[in-house]
């Protein structure tokens, strides 16, 4: 079974803070994705990585940055945070080829409250 | 700019109804259109439909898709109060192989006991 790991389920941070969401998935997949989930928008895009080092933008970049040294690891930085980024984070990978393609598995989820 | 509505937006139900989830979609370039159930936790991975008029069936759960009407639902029938969690659409569209997914807001079911 795919795994995907977020390194927390609950942060709290206050506003200005510097912070790091983790995530590692365990399945070699190129792709990686960061979403966050807000009620009533769904799942947004922030960034996502089709290979390491490389990153685009998704739908809502501004205020986020990422980070993709290793293959099975991408990190969501947020530079200095800010109370509007409170939200469920979600990571996701997926691999672009075979009877899986383009399916994405999804973390746990990383609840971030900014004070 | 790709777009992803689901329809209701919430529901709830008793045990043993049937419920169908709708979900339509403008993209450029339709790949593929995916369905998860988010409990409280991880969404997981239920169906992707790539063709038109395929029935996707697992259980109690089926999905279609009607790419000339740009839409696709989720059918659950005998609900149990452990099919209660948001149902979530995703349309993965666009020319690159990044597999990058729109989604939509999801909907909210609960089942009553």
């Amino acid at each position: 079974d795919v795994k995907v790991t977020q390194s927390s389920r609950y942060l709290v941070k206050r506003t200005g803070e510097k912070v790091f969401l983790e995530c590692v998935q365990d399945m070699d997949h190129e792709n990686m994705f960061w979403y966050r989930q807000d009620p009533g928008l769904g799942l947004r895009l922030i960034y996502f990585s089709y290979d390491v080092k490389m990153k685009e933008k998704g739908d809502i970049p501004e205020g986020y940055s990422v980070s993709r040294e290793k293959k099975e690891r991408f990190s969501l930085i947020l530079e200095s945070a800010s109370t509007n980024q409170t939200s469920m984070y979600l990571c996701a990978s997926s691999f672009p080829g075979g009877t899986a393609k383009n399916i994405q598995y999804f973390g746990a989820g990383t609840r971030l409250s900014v004070l | 700019e790709d777009k992803v509505v689901q329809s209701p937006l919430s529901l709830v139900v008793h045990e043993g109804d049937t419920v169908t989830l709708n979900c339509s979609y403008e993209v450029t370039n339709f790949r593929s259109l995916l369905w998860y159930k988010q409990e409280k936790k991880a969404p997981t991975f239920l169906f992707m439909l790539t063709s038109s008029g395929i029935e996707k069936k697992s259980g109690r759960l089926s999905s279609i898709l009607d790419k000339k009407e740009l839409f696709s639902i989720l059918n659950i029938t005998a609900t149990q109060t452990g099919d209660s969690a948001v149902y979530l659409c995703a349309v993965e569209a666009g020319g690159t192989s990044y597999g990058k997914l729109t989604f939509g807001q999801g909907t909210i079911l609960t089942v009553h006991p």
